[in-house]
């Protein structure tokens, strides 16, 4: 495998339910991020991690848990979701945290009935 | 209001024309990214661009940083069904980079 990787690729799940996205990066990168992608918005900036920390928050509700247990694997865990939190979640890695060139795995197209 | 404003929102044109797609903002950034994203994938980087003035080409590509570094271009010159996709540019702002909504760009053949 190689670039980023990002499973299940598709996502349906009740407000009840509780999933997690994973995110696995093959690049070396120190950094990792979380992203919104909804129609006609510009991509909204979740979570970053540097080194396995939690360098940003970006006023994310706590229904979404960002895990980030070693530098190349990122998940995304989900409870309780609303109806308005369907979109697709794309992770990101980069060499470093901030304006590196950020490579993008394909997402998780994400719906919640 | 968003920081970055894409322009349009929304092209469809034939295989063959010429287009140009535009990012605006009122505020300086020290470089621009240019992503494409094609549909069910992420976005993949194109160009970066630093230098206000700075003209960068990709084959049928041509990418320009506008000369206070607050706006940038994106011109394509003869284009192609393969061409279709969501074109993003991100601006970099102090340690962060701010994305536009894009531009979604369908050529026809």
């Amino acid at each position: 495998e190689t670039g980023v990787t990002q499973t299940p690729r598709h996502l349906v799940m009740g407000m009840t339910n509780k999933k997690s996205l994973k995110c696995e990066q093959h690049l070396g990168h120190n950094a990792m991020y979380w992203y919104k992608q909804s129609a006609k918005k510009p991509l909204e900036l979740m979570f970053v991690y540097s080194l396995e920390e939690r360098v940003e928050n970006n006023s994310v509700p706590s229904r979404f848990s960002p895990e980030c247990p070693n530098s190349s694997h990122l998940f995304l865990h989900l409870h309780t979701l609303q109806p308005e939190d369907s979109a697709l979640y794309l992770c990101a890695s980069s060499l470093l945290a901030g304006t590196d060139t950020q490579y993008f795995g394909p997402g998780t197209r994400l719906t919640v009935l | 209001t968003q920081l970055l404003e894409q322009s349009p929102q929304f092209l469809s044109i034939q295989e063959g024309e010429n287009l140009t797609v535009y990012c605006n903002s009122s505020s300086v950034f020290s470089s621009l990214q240019w992503y494409r994203q094609e549909p069910g994938e992420g976005p993949v980087l194109l160009v970066t661009v630093v230098t206000g003035g700075e003209v960068k080409k990709l084959k049928r590509l041509t990418f320009q940083f506008g000369d206070a570094r607050k706006d940038s271009s994106l011109h394509i010159t003869a284009a192609q069904p393969g061409d279709t996709g969501l074109y993003l540019c991100a601006g970099a702002r102090g340690n962060k980079l701010v994305f536009g909504a894009g531009t979604i760009l369908r050529v026809k053949s």
